[in-house]
Order: C-alpha cells, then sequence, then structure tokens
C-alpha cells in the first residue's frame, strides 16, 4: 500500500505564473488535507476536503488559492499568479473514511520556489 | 476554535538523557491530541496519538506522552535520547470528525554527543 504521494517534489515558478500541486491519498482514504509549512515556522492548515466536496476552507487565501479532490484523480492545490511569498513547503496528508481525522498520513511534500 | 502552543521552539540534549516537549492546546470540546515528528526535508510521520482511554500514551521510537485534561496539556517525553531523534516535533490537536488537524509551532530537538 503506497503512501500518500505528492508531486511533483520540487517545483520552480516565475512570478505571476500558475502552480498546481497534486497529492494522491493513500488507498481507500477519502479525506485530504493541505497544509503550507514556511522556513522554520511550524504547518499552517489550509484546506480540508472530502472527494467531492470541501469541508473545511478556513485557512486558505480569500485569492489566488483554490484547491479541489475530485471522484477520480488526486487532490490538486492551484495557486494562481505566484508571487514570492507563495514560496514554501505544502505537504499533503490523507485520512481514511469513517476514522475521520483520527491519523493523518503525510505526503513528503511539494517545495515551491517562485523566482 | 482549537489551538496548540509549543512552549520551545529549541530544546538541545546530550545523548542518553531524558527529555520532555512541551505542548499545551485549547479547545471548547473533546479533542484527539497527536505529536508529528519531522525529519529534514521529510514529510511529517505519527509518533503517538490520543483518541480516548487511557492518559499515557506510548508512541514508536520509546516515545510517550500524557494528557492532562485539567491543565490542557500533552507533553511528549523520552527516558533516553539517541543522536537519531535529531528532528523537528509537532504537537496537533483535532476536535473530532469532520474537523481540521492544527499544528503547534514545532518544537527542534538537538542531541549532543
Amino acid at each position: 500500500n503506497a503512501g500518500v504521494m505528492q508531486n511533483p517534489r520540487h517545483l520552480v515558478r516565475r512570478r505571476g505564473q500558475e502552480a498546481r500541486l497534486r497529492c494522491s491519498p493513500m488507498k481507500g482514504h477519502s479525506h485530504v488535507y493541505w497544509y503550507r509549512q514556511l522556513p522554520e515556522e511550524g504547518l499552517k492548515f489550509m484546506v480540508y476536503l472530502q472527494k467531492e466536496n470541501i469541508i473545511d476552507e478556513s485557512g486558505m487565501p480569500k485569492e489566488r488559492f483554490s484547491a479541489e479532490f475530485p471522484k477520480e484523480g488526486p487532490s490538486i492545490l492551484r495557486i494562481q499568479q505566484v508571487v514570492r511569498g507563495d514560496s514554501a513547503a505544502y505537504f499533503c496528508a490523507s485520512s481514511p473514511p469513517l476514522q475521520g481525522n483520527t491519523e493523518a498520513f503525510f505526503g513528503q511534500g511539494t517545495r515551491l520556489t517562485v523566482v | 476554535a482549537q489551538s496548540v502552543t509549543q512552549l520551545d521552539s529549541q530544546v538541545p540534549v546530550f545523548e542518553e538523557a531524558p527529555v520532555e516537549l512541551r505542548c499545551n492546546y485549547s479547545s471548547s470540546v473533546s479533542v484527539y491530541l497527536f505529536w508529528y515528528v519531522q525529519y529534514p526535508n521529510q514529510g511529517l510521520q505519527l509518533l503517538l496519538k490520543y483518541l480516548s482511554g487511557s492518559t499515557l500514551v506510548k508512541g514508536i521510537n520509546g516515545f510517550e506522552a500524557e494528557f492532562n485534561k485539567s491543565q490542557t496539556s500533552f507533553h511528549l517525553r523520552k527516558p533516553s535520547v539517541h543522536i537519531s531523534d535529531t528532528a523537528e516535533y509537532f504537537c496537533a490537536v483535532s476536535e473530532g470528525s469532520a474537523s481540521k488537524i492544527i499544528f503547534g509551532s514545532g518544537t527542534r530537538l538537538s542531541i549532543r554527543p
């Protein structure tokens, strides 16, 4: 059973471009969380999704950021018109249905660098 | 809304010495509590979790934590640390099903030989 897979591991974008970060949850998991980690800081919650539903997006910036978790395929975190301040590590975690968030399994992260 | 406070940003200890990493939380309802470890350039790995039942929770790598409801704390301990324990440790809290998991700011544990 493969773990949570995030790709790409490293992503470089120029200011103004779009960044698309992908997260494939563990097999059988239907809950996905996205977190952002700035250098020397902790993990900041961004969004919590179930299949085809956004459960909690209270940590998402109001503009330029969006997330989806379609019925088929990976969860996508999209950042439009990236700026230098978006440079960070973005982590995805997944948890199984019925157990809700009694345990979240993390991916290796995508390190976004905006130049 | 729930929140987590890790009181120490860095904790240096000597190898084979005991260590305690402190965590306090705030929540208006019953919570689930977690400790995760992050090695450099890696994702997070679950060390242990408290969902209910016994307040003393044992995890991997010889770590344990004790849930103290009256003090709203969930401190992590290990009786004897090893060089390989050098990492960042995160305390986290969730208010249950369909609730986000909130992380503390982390404690960097550095082990001196």
